[in-house]
């Protein structure tokens, strides 16, 4: 299976701060994702990739932007955090031509 | 729009009865379809996946889920619920380009 790490699991950030969330697997194809999850809204879907500088708008991309300059690390990145982006946050990558999907552990986002 | 459904928010169930947890997509073409399950703290973990095939798939942990067409339909069952099987389970559909939609999932309670 594809390893996925996220590089923090709590991190807790000012207002107005900009804020890098990393993720890497251990894989060099192959879709990277981003899902935010929030109680009672399940994870909703940020940003994803399928190579390398490239992207693509998920669900709710507003506030958020993410840079994949190499193929085993996808960063998500807050430019000015806000309080509505407290949350957590959980990127996943796909192997196998998607039947295979592998979530990081999460990272624990509080803006304050 | 691809969509899920859990209609169950919370179900309390007790240990050593049997378990079923709801779910129902709305995708237009032939789904893969998706349980996890989330504990308190932690990242998603695969439960099983349905691509094609036996519409009964079985999982980890003794779990098995049931691919209904007609009913758009995969709920997710247990014949004998363990005090550790309390955690939260979303369902999950694959809309294309590996990306998926969560349901807001389904948080279990085990009493004793």
């Amino acid at each position: 299976d594809v390893k996925v790490t996220q590089s923090s699991r709590y991190l807790v950030k000012r207002t107005g701060e900009k804020v890098f969330l990393e993720c890497v697997q251990d894989m060099d194809h192959e879709n990277m994702f981003w899902y935010r999850q929030d109680p009672g809204l399940g994870l909703r879907l940020i940003y994803f990739s399928y190579d390398v500088k490239m992207k693509e708008k998920g669900d709710i991309p507003e506030g958020y932007s993410v840079s994949r300059e190499k193929k085993e690390r996808f960063s998500l990145i807050l430019e000015s955090a806000s309080t509505n982006q407290t949350s957590m946050y959980l990127c996943a990558g796909t192997w196998r031509g998607g039947r295979g999907y592998t979530f990081g552990s999460g990272t624990r986002l509080t803006v304050v | 729009a691809q969509s899920v459904t859990q209609p169950d928010i919370h179900i309390t169930v007790s240990e050593g009865a049997s378990l079923e947890l709801r779910c129902n997509y709305s995708y237009g073409a032939t789904p893969y379809l998706f349980w996890y399950v989330q504990s308190p703290g932690q990242g998603l973990q695969l439960l099983l996946k349905y691509f094609s095939g036996d519409t009964l798939v079985q999982g980890i942990k003794g779990f098995e889920a049931e691919f209904k067409r007609s009913q758009s339909s995969f709920n997710l069952r247990k014949p004998s619920v363990h005090w550790s099987d309390a955690a939260e389970y979303f369902c999950a559909v694959n809309t294309g380009f590996q990306k998926l939609v969560f349901g807001t999932g389904t948080r279990l309670l085990v009493s004793p």
